[in-house]
């Protein structure tokens, strides 16, 4: 597609249970950005990759949060024992990656997780 | 970590009238960028700062990186309400981006 795709657009789950949301990037994209915006805040970084590999993911709050991109494309990110202050807009970017020049991130529409 | 703060967290404006949004980050930034969210929306890039006091127009969008880099302003003359929505900047360092708390500003007929 023309732009960064994420789904589903919304998930509804309970607490405890486990999801995955899955990022499909620009063609092309190398780098790949996981974030996640609460209500009224900006949007807060979680994990970035370059290509296959996670270059920081310093911003995951704590173990229950994992990603992937094993093919350097699709990304997912992973939820375990999910808790309600998990609830918020996930938000996935991509962008290309050119040494002192401009590195926009083009976001997806993101995907709004409430944990009942 | 690095932080980065923006004020005003809201602005409401008269149609016409001009606003102003300012971001200061806690440690120097190698550059700046500046989103555009739409009510409902996501993220949307409006422009990237490299250079120490530098100064970028889109229109009646006015963009500014401080001398020392750790600090950016958005200025936009004659609002419209097409500008409705939240400004926010974002700091670089290395890859990472760190977003400002935004502004959100709305627009009155």
């Amino acid at each position: 597609g023309a732009g960064v795709s994420q789904t589903p657009s919304n998930k509804v789950t309970e607490k405890g249970k486990y999801v995955e949301l899955r990022c499909d990037p620009i063609s092309g994209h190398t780098a790949l950005y996981w974030y996640r915006q609460s209500l009224g805040q900006g949007p807060e970084f979680l994990i970035y990759f370059q290509g296959t590999g996670a270059a920081d993911d310093s911003g995951l709050p704590n173990d229950r949060f994992f990603a992937v991109r094993p093919e350097g494309s699709v990304s997912t990110l992973k939820i375990q024992r999910t808790e309600r202050g998990d609830s918020a807009v996930y938000l996935c970017a991509s962008s290309l990656i050119v040494a002192g020049g401009l590195n926009e991130q083009f976001f997806g529409p993101g995907t709004r997780l409430t944990v009942l | 970590g690095q932080q980065v703060m923006q004020i005003p967290q809201y602005q409401h404006v008269q149609e016409g009238e001009d606003f102003t949004t300012y971001c200061n980050s806690s440690t120097t930034l190698s550059n700046i960028q500046w989103y555009k969210q739409r009510p409902g929306g996501h993220p949307v890039f409006l422009i990237q700062l490299v250079k120490s006091g530098e100064v970028k127009k889109q229109k009646r969008l006015t963009f500014q990186f401080g001398e020392a880099k750790k600090n950016s302003s958005l200025h936009i003359t004659a609002t419209q309400t097409t500008d409705v929505g939240t400004y926010f900047c974002a700091g670089r360092g290395n890859e990472k981006l760190t977003f400002g708390t935004g502004t959100r500003l709305t627009i009155i007929p």
